[in-house]
This record gives C-alpha cells, structure tokens and sequence, in this order.
C-alpha cells in the first residue's frame, strides 16, 4: 500500500488558521471512520492531537479539529501559534489491524 | 503518567540481527495493544507491527513479515521486536506506542535507533 498523500509543507502567521489534507482511497481513508493525526517535534516523542477523525484526546487544545470528506481527510490549526510548529502525520486504519500513514507535513509557523 | 521507555537500538551489519524492547509504566500494559513505528532519517513514519492483549494477535507490514517478529511479556510489563535479515532500508528510529484497538496510537516512547550499515 502506499502511502497517504500529504502536503510536504504548509505555514502560516501566528493567529491565522491552516489546513492539513490527507488523501487516501476508498479501501482506507474513505472506509473507516478511522483516521488520526500526530504531531511530532524531532527528536521527541509523537503526540496524539485526533483520533477517530475528529476526536481529541484530554489535553490537546481545541485549536485542533480533525474532519473527513470522501478520501480526504483534514486537520485545521486555528490560532496558530509558536510552539505549532511541527510535522503532523496523518494516519488510516487500512483493515486487518494495519494502518498506513501519510508522508508527513512541515508547517511553519511565520 | 504513562512511560514508554525503548532500547535494544544500535549498528549493525546487513544481514544482522538486534532484539528491541520497550518497558511499559502508567497504565495497565496487559490491557493495551501495542506497536511498533519507524522512521527512516529524513522520511515518515511507518507502521511495522502490532499485537494484541495477550499476544495472540499479530499483524506486519509486508516489508519486514519473516524477518521481524513482535511479541510481549505481561509480567514484565515488555514490548518487544526482533529484527532478523537486517537491510540498509530498515534503518530508522524505532517507536513503541500503545494502541488503542488497534486503530491509533495513544502513547509514544522516544524512540531507539537502529543503523544497518557494513
């Protein structure tokens, strides 16, 4: 399987709002109601930001919301701030206990 | 608080092997799926293996299916990854993570690296 198709790169000013797309196909984005992102910061651990395509876990602000249409999943970031710099991966339950992931996308915070 | 701790990491030659291990705290580990993810200098993450509660379950990525094999320890609160036939390509930081039904991964370790290199 290959890889979600994910943006390589986004950025925005502080306050300002982006959008992160995802796109799979039919057999995973587009199947389940599955998809989460992650934010990682290199160097450390990867975080949970949604679950479930628009759940937040406890703690992650509501700054972050998570939304599907067809195959293509999106994670938005309002309010942008500093510390949102990182590169966020998407991620599909693609069956059978396997899940795919998207290439990754650095945004920039201006 | 939850921890996961990985290490095993480190050079190895092609055609090597390394077994990784991941010590689970702050949570009830035997309740949890588990998984491993890697990622390559300069890629993405990629998902490699994941098991269930009590071990009976296993899934791979097609890539590494009879080279590597995931397993657990319960009593010791372990995740665990054998990495046999090691190639260039499998060279990565490697991330525990618990797993929620398998379907996303809640927590992360910090990763353990592994360089496959003559």
């Amino acid at each position: 399987q290959s890889a979600l198709t994910q943006p390589r790169s986004v950025s925005g000013s502080p306050g300002q709002s982006v959008t992160i797309s995802c796109t799979g196909t039919s057999s995973d984005v587009g199947a389940y109601n599955y998809v989460s992102w992650y934010q990682h910061h290199p160097g450390k651990a990867p975080k949970l930001m949604i679950y479930d395509v628009r759940k937040r876990p406890s703690g992650v602000p509501d700054r972050f919301s998570g939304s599907r249409s067809g195959n293509t999943a999106s994670l938005t970031i309002s309010g942008l701030q500093a510390e949102d710099e990182a590169d966020y991966y998407c991620c599909s339950y693609a069956g059978t206990y396997t899940v795919i992931f998207g290439g990754g996308t650095r945004l920039t915070v201006l | 608080e939850v921890q996961l701790v990985e290490s095993g990491g480190g050079l190895v030659q092609p055609g090597g092997s390394l077994r990784l291990s991941c010590a689970a705290s702050g949570f009830t580990f035997s309740s949890d799926w588990m998984s491993w993810v890697r990622q390559a200098p300069g890629k993405g993450l990629e998902w490699v293996a994941t098991i269930n509660q009590d071990g009976s379950q296993k899934y791979y990525v097609d890539s590494v299916k009879g080279r590597f094999t995931i397993s657990r320890d319960n009593t010791k609160n372990s995740l665990y990854l054998q990495v046999n036939s090691l190639r260039a390509e499998d060279t990565a930081v490697y991330y525990c993570a618990s797993t929620f039904s398998g379907r996303f991964f809640d927590y992360w370790g910090q990763g353990t690296l592994v360089t496959v290199s003559s």
